[in-house]
């Protein structure tokens, strides 16, 4: 089966700018999570949907971070203004639900420089 | 908060010799929790999970609430084995909580 994809895989902007990515999940699975993995870090969640709507965005920085899933499917993460400190790489995920027994298969990730 | 500790960044062993990646975590309920890895130029991927009591590519882990460790061990590492390994935390379905992850090197 085709993974989920990200695009784009790099991008570099100056602070103050916009940025947004999108995923498209693997076909049936209703969970989706975004999560930023800062060099030397593991990932952390940013925001968890299921179908279109949100479990979980308490770490999301809702002053310059958006997410949306619209028709439960593809999913955009956007951010304005980015700040030096967003420079990361920004993970999709997706499983067939919540849940323990539910395998996150990962994209290849967004690599973002703010400059 | 949910919190999961690694406490090495590198492990270096050599080939044949035992290795176990250290997994501490901080949490007040019954935690479900996971190691995933990332191999070079692959994505990030499940290795193994608690609840599955499973073996996967001679690693396992157990689970020891008193001591709150998941830690990682295979009894003879392989050079295939390198990658860097992550420990996650999983809050019942959402607030999945990673560690900072331990690079392994298996040397020749």
């Amino acid at each position: 089966e085709a993974g989920v994809a990200q695009s784009p895989r790099y991008k570099i902007i100056e602070k103050r700018q916009s940025v947004a990515f999108w995923c498209n999940p693997i076909s049936g699975h209703a969970t989706l999570y975004w999560y930023q993995q800062i060099l030397g870090q593991g990932p952390k969640l940013l925001i968890q949907f299921q179908n279109n709507g949100v479990v979980d965005d308490s770490q999301l920085p809702k002053d310059r971070f958006s997410a949306e899933r619209l028709k439960g499917v593809d999913s955009t993460l956007k951010i304005q203004p980015a700040k030096l400190e967003d420079s990361a790489v920004y993970l999709c995920a997706s499983s067939f639900n919540r849940g323990s027994y539910n395998e996150q298969f990962f994209g290849p990730g967004t690599r973002l420089t703010v400059l | 908060a949910q919190r999961v500790t690694q406490p090495e960044k590198l492990l270096s062993v050599f080939k044949g010799a035992p290795v176990e990646l250290k997994c501490n975590y901080s949490y007040s309920g019954s935690p479900e929790l996971f190691w995933y890895v990332q191999y070079s130029r692959q994505r990030l991927q499940l290795l193994l999970r608690h609840i599955s009591r499973e073996s996967i590519k001679g690693f396992t882990a157990d689970l020891n609430k008193g001591e709150t460790s998941f830690h990682l061990k295979k009894p003879f590492a392989q050079e295939e084995d390198s990658a860097m390994y992550y420990c996650a935390l999983d809050n019942y379905g959402q607030n999945f909580v990673f560690g900072p992850g331990t690079r392994l090197s298996v040397l020749p």
